[in-house]
This record gives C-alpha cells, structure tokens and sequence, in this order.
C-alpha cells in the first residue's frame, strides 16, 4: 500500500516569513496529492490539492509542488499570518475520479510566531 | 447542507463496554470514510464505502472493530469490547465519486474515551 512520509513534525516561523512542508509516498499510481489544514479542535479542511498531470499549482498565498519521477512534493506558505498556525496534512491517493482511500502523513504543527 | 453530521462529539466509557459511533454524509455523496486520529499515528484510514458497499477495510484494527452502511446516508462504526487504546478522535468523511475533485469533507469528529 501507500507510505506518506512528512516532514517536519513542527515547524516555527516568524509572522510574514514563507513556511514550507514536504511530503514524500512511495505508490507510483498515486495521482492526487491534496493537503489538509486542522484547526485546534476543528475538522480537517482541503486547503489546496495538485493532480499528477500537472507540476504546480497556486492559490493566493499557498502553492503546491510536485515532482512525480522522485515521489515528492510540498506545501508553501508566503507572507505567513498568525491565522495560519494549524497542523497541515499531505495526503496521496489514486483518485479515479472521486476519493478512493488517501493515504495521510502524520501532519506538521505550522506556529506562527508573532 | 449542514455537512457530514457525526454523533456523538464526545464519549467517554469504561473499557469493555460497547461503543457505537454514527455518521451522516452529505446529501447526494456517495462514498464514505471512517479515520481515527491519534498524537503518535495521525489520521489512519479504517474502512471506506463506496454506494454503500465496503471497499476497503484492511486498516480495522481487529474483529472488535465493525463499520456498517445500512443506507446512502449513514453509517456507524462499533467497538465491542472497547479498549482504553482504543481511546482517539473518530472521524467520518464523505465525497462524491463522480467529479475529479476528490475532496474529503470531514465530519466534527468523536472523540473517544475508554477508561
């Protein structure tokens, strides 16, 4: 099955500096790579989610990278706010056109430092 | 909508007794997840649906772990006899197999307590 490796564990920013999250899987038919923020307390929500036809994607002041030949993609965040402190999720999967079972890392507590 | 609609949010129970959690999906979504959430393993997948039927439970645990769909919109998962590891935030997710989005769409989540 899917292995997610993420990392880091924790990762502490100062507010208005970029944070940036890798994940890694190691299923070559995993083609949807989407990314999870939860709140304290609160549910996960997709933030943002990237296709393996395609190398990058941008949404404000989120982008996501992926690099299918070494398994590997990422997660930024420019101009962090303190509203983006959160445990973020890489997720991979093999979505044949709806949400067969991701495979979730084990989520990056993202602290923003005011 | 309201969204996917999870009872109850909290439960705390003595170990051996039976537990049951529900989930109702999202109008109209026709697949179904169950994940547990713990500090040390993250969010695992236990068991999805697909139209109501079980496509994938290789992450139950074990047999006193038992996830039923008895219609397109609801489901409940069961641990009989509970165990204090099995303590965690239980939560069911719903999406529509039928668009390229692939979206989970989370319930608030049952956080669970075995004592």
């Amino acid at each position: 099955g899917e292995n997610v490796e993420q990392h880091p564990s924790t990762l502490s920013v100062q507010e208005g500096d970029s944070a940036v999250i890798k994940c890694t899987y190691s299923d070559s038919a995993s083609n949807y790579f989407p990314w999870y923020k939860q709140e304290l307390g609160k549910r996960p929500q997709l933030i943002i989610d990237i296709r393996s036809n395609v190398g990058e994607k941008k949404d404000q002041r989120i982008a996501v990278t992926l690099n299918k030949t070494a398994k590997h993609f990422s997660l930024h965040i420019t101009e962090t706010q303190p509203e983006d402190s959160a445990v973020y999720f890489c997720a991979a999967g093999d979505s044949g056109g709806g949400a067969d079972g991701l495979t979730f890392g084990k989520g990056t507590h993202l602290i923003i430092q005011p | 909508d309201a969204g996917v609609i999870q009872s109850p949010r909290h439960e705390v129970t003595e170990m051996g007794q039976e537990v049951t959690l529900r989930c109702k999906l999202i109008s109209g979504h026709n697949s179904l997840f169950w994940y547990r959430q713990t500090m040390m393993r993250g969010l695992e997948l236990l068991i999805y649906f697909n139209n109501n039927v079980p496509i994938d439970d290789s992450g139950m645990p074990e047999d006193r772990f038992s996830a039923k769909m008895p219609n397109a919109s609801f489901s409940t998962l069961k641990i009989q006899p509970s165990e204090p590891r099995d303590s965690a935030v239980y939560f069911c997710a719903s999406s529509f197999a039928g668009t390229n989005t692939g979206e989970l769409f989370f319930g608030e989540g049952s956080r669970l307590t075995v004592l």
